[in-house]
Formats: C-alpha cells, structure tokens, sequence
C-alpha cells in the first residue's frame, strides 16, 4: 500500500525558510515523479512543483520560482520542499503527492501545515 | 483556469449529482479528485473519464474540448464532499478548479 507522510511543517516569520519533507513506502519510489501541493484552509488546491525520477525535470508554480526548491533522496525515499523568502501567502496545508508522468496525483499523504506570521 | 460549478450543491442521498468544470482554452487531460473535510483529496478519475483504482462505477467522467462533467449516479451518505477538477494538458504547470461542495440537502 503507498504511504506518503509529510514533516516539518511549522510556525515562522515572514522571509524565514523551511524544509518540508516526505517519507514514502510502498512503491518503487525511484520510478515515480513526485509533486507537492498546498491548500489554503477552505479554499482550493494549488500544485506547487513537481519533479521526475532521475531529477532531470523540475516544475515550479510561477508563485514559487526562485524561493522554493524541490529535491529527492531515492536511496532513502524522501521528497523534500525548501522553502525560503516565505510570506503570509504561503501559509497553506502542503501535501505530497505521487505525481503520474508528471501530469495527475494518484495518491497523497495527509499534509502539513505552515503558517508564515509574525 | 478551470471554472467549476455550481459553487455548492444541495442534494439528497440517492439523487443524480452533476458537476462541472469549464476550461479557457481546450484541453484533453482532465482529472477529478473528492476531498472530505480533514482529508487528503482522493484521485476519481483521470484522463477525463477512466475511473481509478477502487473508484465505485456510479462515478462517471465526461466531455470534451472546454467543457467537462463528473456524474454520481445515485448519492450516498459517503459521497458528500468536495471535488476538484485538475487539468494536465501542459505539461510545465497544472491548474486546478476552485471545487465544488456537494452537501446534503
């Protein structure tokens, strides 16, 4: 069964940084892209970057570029979020997501939530 | 963009739900998710119309071009949720729509 769980959500101040990361199982985690998500509470999704298996592509939202910084560890499993320049518009629940061909989430973890405030 | 609607929909168990997600330009890559509250959304459909894994058959996907529809076919008291559509089309971004809440009347 794929099991996705998230970490290192949090509280921090706007222009801090954090890095979210993602433990999966279940699957051959080196064959599949992976993505994260967020959600502001209440409101809709928004894909937030996605990257293939070998790291060879790497999408950004446009929101996102330059701040943030999609990584992999294949050999452990993890997928991570580097989080930097946060303002109060990133405060959202993030989900990771296995990402099928770089296109749909077939299964998601739980989220985590960050909260950027002063 | 994806332009979902209505915004809520009040409906009973057992009736037919009918949801719908527009696009601004054409696309071929549409897929739905069902999102219930403290949730992670759940994968229904992709590729417009094919039905994930586990996905109970009174779920339907349909269109084309701009226009796109999730059916329930009959409610039940687990189908109340909120669902999303999610376009896949460009590869370089996906889009998602804004969600539809499907409640009990």
């Amino acid at each position: 069964e794929v099991h996705l769980a998230e970490s290192g959500g949090g509280l921090v101040q706007p222009g801090g940084s954090l890095r979210l990361s993602c433990a999966a199982s279940g699957f051959t985690f080196s064959d599949h892209w992976m993505a994260w998500v967020r959600q502001v509470p209440g409101k809709g999704l928004e894909w937030v970057a996605n990257m293939k298996p070998d790291g060879t592509m790497i999408f950004y939202v446009a929101s996102v570029k330059g701040r943030f910084t999609i990584s992999r560890d294949n050999a452990n499993n993890l997928v991570y979020l580097q989080m930097s320049g946060l303002r109060a518009e990133d405060s959202a629940v993030y989900f990771c997501a296995r990402d099928v061909n770089g296109g749909y989430f077939d299964n998601w973890g739980q989220g985590t939530l960050v909260t950027v405030s002063s | 963009v994806l332009t979902q609607s209505p915004g809520t929909l009040s409906l009973s168990p057992g009736e037919r739900a009918t949801l719908s997600c527009r696009a601004s330009q054409i696309i071929r890559k549409l897929a739905w998710y069902q999102q219930k509250p403290g949730q992670a959304p759940r994968l229904l459909m992709y590729g417009v119309s094919t039905r994930a894994t586990g996905i109970p058959e009174r779920f339907s996907g349909s269109g084309s071009g701009t226009d796109f529809t999730l059916t329930i076919s009959r409610l039940e008291p687990e189908d109340f949720a909120v669902y999303h559509c999610q376009e896949y089309e460009f590869g370089v971004s996906k889009t998602f729509g804004q969600g539809t809440k499907v409640e009990i009347k």
